[in-house]
């Protein structure tokens, strides 16, 4: 499609339980970003993908985040046993990455409540 | 000190003024500088980038980038009410992830 898409915009869950979030791409961008806002302003890179291939990784917090992309499929990220500090807005944007063209452009965002 | 450093808001300018946003950043062999507004509530929208040393106009938006001064900056002529958001400045010190400043909050005064 010509927006990134993401599902879903809202999602609550409780201390421990899982959440799972899903992006879909700008059709033909072959690099996505995930990034989480806490706070209003503060944006947090997390994870960065070349196709199904991770990038960069440098910002998950790995004992309990984890993401994919897989062919086919939209991309996700998965939070096992969520804390209250994970409730956040979390941004998927995606990149063309063509030639001197590194512009991302970003998705809707899903707000996660933990409680 | 923070990556991306934006001039602390709130800004208020009258309809029609200039608004002028400020930048820095620590990573001196950052390639790619990006400007975003982001309305509450909503997700961040790209308004301008700039690569290259100098400025960059698009309609009433010009970006100004000093790379020896680590310094990038937004103009936006003929301020609108519809400009009031907040103004993020990204900077991709790999060009794989984006580092964000704070953000400016800017109002734009009927």
């Amino acid at each position: 499609g010509e927006e990134v898409a993401q599902t879903p915009k809202h999602l609550v869950r409780g201390e421990g339980q899982k959440a799972k979030l899903y992006c879909a791409p700008i059709k033909g961008h072959s690099y996505v970003f995930w990034y989480q806002q806490v706070l209003k302003n503060e944006f947090k890179f997390l994870i960065s993908f070349q196709n199904e291939n991770v990038f960069d990784e440098t910002g998950m917090p790995k004992e309990r985040f984890s993401a994919k992309c897989l062919p086919n499929s939209p991309c996700s990220l998965e939070i096992q046993a969520t804390k209250l500090e994970d409730s956040a807005v979390y941004f998927c944007a995606s990149s063309p990455r063509i030639t001197n063209s590194y512009e991302q452009y970003f998705g809707p965002g899903t707000r996660l409540t933990v409680t | 000190q923070k990556e991306v450093e934006q001039n602390s808001g709130p800004l208020s300018v009258p309809e029609g003024a200039i608004a002028s946003l400020n930048c820095t950043y620590s990573d001196r062999g950052s390639q790619s500088f990006f400007w975003y507004r982001q309305y509450s509530g909503k997700s961040p929208e790209l308004i301008m980038f700039i690569y290259s040393n100098g400025d960059k106009e698009d309609g009433r938006f010009t970006a100004q980038l000093n790379k020896a001064s680590q310094y990038v900056s937004l103009l936006i002529r003929d301020s609108q009410p519809s400009d009031s958001a907040t103004y993020l400045c990204a900077v991709s010190p790999n060009d794989y992830k984006l580092s964000f400043g704070a953000g400016t909050t800017v109002t734009v005064r009927a």
